[in-house]
């Protein structure tokens, strides 16, 4: 069975300070995995996919990823925070489950930004 | 291009009552999925529909809930009569038909109240 742990409910930054958002998963498949973005409100986004073409993985909004089959972890991280990073972010797995394609999603990780 | 749309963004009703929830996928997707949120908690599968047939309905809680998509294009949720429990945000997503890196396209989701 697949499974996504996001290892923060919760993290808090500065502005202008670096994020790190954990994520590791489960998957008895290569997988294939993204990460999404949730703004108040609004739908989820994608900030960014992992399909094995690369290990480290550029999103948008200056966010990025790296593949780590030896930890089974894909952290999301970006450089400087900002104020408009304030969201909750979704770690999801791609892959084939009971013969389904199947996409399963972590608990979320709530950011903040402050000033 | 249109993206996946829902209706409606709320709803709240009385425990009993019916509710049916819509969602238009994007043009041309063949897969739709249904997807739910309930208060602090995981978004969790419900089902998959692959053009107009139910490829996985592992996650549907029980019988109260049915899911159509006639035609293989709009897709309904019916919830029969609704419990306090069935409250939460009703996601959908549409993806096209492709391997599992393939990324999902959400809506903005459905907030339902049961009272």
């Amino acid at each position: 069975a697949q499974s996504v742990t996001q290892l923060d409910s919760h993290v808090s930054v500065s502005e202008g300070t670096p994020v790190l958002l954990r994520c590791n998963y489960s998957s008895s498949y290569s997988p294939s995995l993204f990460w999404y973005v949730q703004h108040p409100n609004k739908g989820l986004q994608l900030l960014l996919k992992y399909t094995s073409a690369a290990t480290l993985v550029k999103g948008i909004n200056g966010f990025e990823a790296e593949f780590k089959k030896s930890e089974t972890s894909f952290h999301l991280t970006k450089p400087s925070a900002h104020m408009s990073d304030a969201a909750e972010y979704f770690c999801v797995v791609s892959g084939l489950e009971g013969g389904y394609n199947k996409l399963i999603f972590g608990a979320g990780t709530r950011l903040a930004v402050h000033p | 291009e249109a993206g996946v749309t829902q209706f409606p963004s709320h709803s709240v009703i009385e425990k009993g009552q019916t509710v049916t929830l819509r969602c238009d996928p994007i043009s041309g997707h063949d897969n739709l999925y249904w997807y739910r949120r309930v208060m602090g908690k995981e978004i969790k599968f419900l089902l998959h529909f692959v053009k107009e047939s139910k490829q996985d309905e592992s996650g549907m809680p029980n019988n109260r809930f049915l899911a159509e998509r006639t035609g293989g294009t709009y897709s309904t949720l019916k919830v029969q009569p609704a419990e306090l429990e069935d409250s939460g945000v009703y996601f959908c997503a549409s993806r096209f038909l492709g391997g599992l890196n393939t990324e999902a396209f959400f809506g903005q989701g459905t907030r339902l109240t049961v009272v």
